[in-house]
């Protein structure tokens, strides 16, 4: 079975400091796997997503995620916290079906 | 850009109502989704549609039905809501592709009193 596990549900930050959200993944087929960010209000949206073309993917808004085997990991980096990253990320996989599997999300919250 | 549009931000409706959630996505895509968000519970798959007419059961179908008449619409189906029904709607559009990703909407808060 697949299974999605986001570490805390909630994480602060100050303003410039490195974001670090965490997301461990459990497959046994080659996953693909996605960032998604939601706004107050709004939707999901795409932030990146990993499809074995490289373990290092950059995404928008500076965010960047590091694909580990090894470690069964897709940790979501950013190495300075601006005011307007405050949102609730989700992290996502999909082994290429139709199925998608979600994290339970971790809400950001930034600090001045 | 792919735009996926609720047809409604706010519902509130009373338990024993039929209640109907609108999408339309402009993009052709073939897929098309509804979840439910609930806090700490992540988003649920309620039904995804691959085609006109054609429907999968998600997760949580219970309580639920789906029509896909055409292709750039979904709509979710409520035949008698019920106060455990209230919660955040998504849907949701993708391409076929193995890694295509989900291009969401900007959701419906539902409240069943």
């Amino acid at each position: 079975a697949q299974s999605v596990t986001q570490l805390g549900s909630h994480v602060s930050v100050s303003e410039g400091a490195l974001v670090l959200l965490r997301c461990n993944y459990s497959s046994s087929v080659p996953p693909y796997l996605f960032w998604y960010v939601q706004y107050p209000n709004q939707g999901l949206q795409l932030l990146l997503k990993y499809t074995s073309a490289a373990t290092l993917v950059k995404g928008i808004n500076g965010f960047e995620a590091e694909f580990k085997k090894s470690e069964t990991s897709f940790h979501l980096t950013k190495p300075s916290a601006h005011m307007s990253d405050a949102a609730e990320y989700f992290c996502a996989l999909t082994s290429g079906t139709y199925k998608y599997i979600f994290g339970t999300g971790t809400r950001l919250k930034v600090l001045a | 850009d792919v735009k996926v549009t609720q047809s409604s931000r706010y519902l509130v409706k009373r338990t024993g109502e039929k209640v109907f959630l609108e999408c339309v996505q402009d993009m052709d895509h073939e897929n098309m989704f509804w979840y439910r968000q609930d806090p700490g519970l992540g988003l649920r798959l309620i039904y995804f549609s691959y085609d006109v007419k054609m429907k999968e059961k998600g997760d949580i179908p219970e309580g639920y039905s789906v029509s896909r008449e055409k292709k750039e619409r979904f709509s979710l189906i409520l035949e008698s809501a019920s106060t455990n029904q209230t919660s955040m709607y998504l849907c949701a559009s993708s391409l076929p592709g193995r890694h295509s990703p989900l291009h969401f909407g900007n959701g419906t808060r539902l409240t069943v009193t």
